[in-house]
């Protein structure tokens, strides 16, 4: 079992919609998850991270953490095309006073106009 | 402004031949990392170092070596010993304590030719 899973997609949403992604973790350690987005060719670049449970919420994103369920997404509200992209969950925790990410493969997403 | 940059964009090379990436930051940041990314997949780590002169190896370093002599400067060498080296380079810091996540360099996309 991969420590970070995420559909990897493609997910289709129509312009304007709301875009929900999800991801699974299995280390109950993991402390905190960040969302990037990678568009194509491509470095990541943060959207938001969350550590508690609960909603967290940063302009058309919003962030949702369940750590008994251990489960986080990403809702986009009024999706654009420029949201086109690959949307890469990751948790953390502190190993050896180092911050350690793991990432899902990641979630493709498509805003058709 | 404070960021990181890779260096070069695009990298080829031949068969048997060991390439350096380079990787500076200017945030002073502690710690350092390379992930390695291939088409269709999430980041894979291979080497990360918390403190000048010091690093650790992530899940898939053989092939790649390290050195960390400066806190800003993290290059990453392919080996001949690393029979796929194709794919795209990511270097990324964080500061020691973490919750705010890593910044990405913008990247290196290796090609053996």
């Amino acid at each position: 079992q991969k420590e970070v899973e995420q559909n990897s997609g493609p997910l289709s949403v129509p312009e304007g919609a709301i875009a929900s992604l999800n991801c699974t973790y299995s280390d109950r350690g993991s402390q905190s998850f960040f969302w990037y987005r990678q568009y194509s060719g491509k470095s990541p670049e943060l959207i938001m991270f969350i550590y508690s449970n609960g909603d967290k919420e940063d302009g058309r994103f919003t962030a949702q953490l369940n750590k008994a369920s251990q489960y986080v997404s990403l809702l986009i509200r009024d999706s654009q095309p420029s949201d086109s992209a690959t949307y890469l969950c990751a948790g953390s925790r502190i190993i050896q006073g180092a911050q350690k990410l793991v990432f899902g493969q990641g979630t493709r997403l498509t805003i058709n106009p | 402004d404070g960021g990181i940059t890779q260096s070069p964009k695009y990298l080829f090379r031949k068969e048997g031949q060991n390439v350096t990436l380079s990787c500076e930051q200017n945030l002073n940041h502690d710690a350092m990392y390379w992930y390695r990314q291939d088409p269709g997949q999430g980041l894979r780590l291979i080497y990360y170092s918390q403190i000048v002169n010091d690093f650790q190896k992530g899940d898939i370093a053989e092939g790649y070596s390290v050195s960390r002599e400066k806190k800003e400067s993290f290059p990453l060498t392919v080996t001949s010993a690393q029979k796929n080296p194709t794919a795209f380079y990511l270097c990324a810091s964080s500061l020691q304590t973490g919750g705010s996540g890593y910044t990405f360099g913008s990247g290196t996309r290796l090609t053996v030719v």
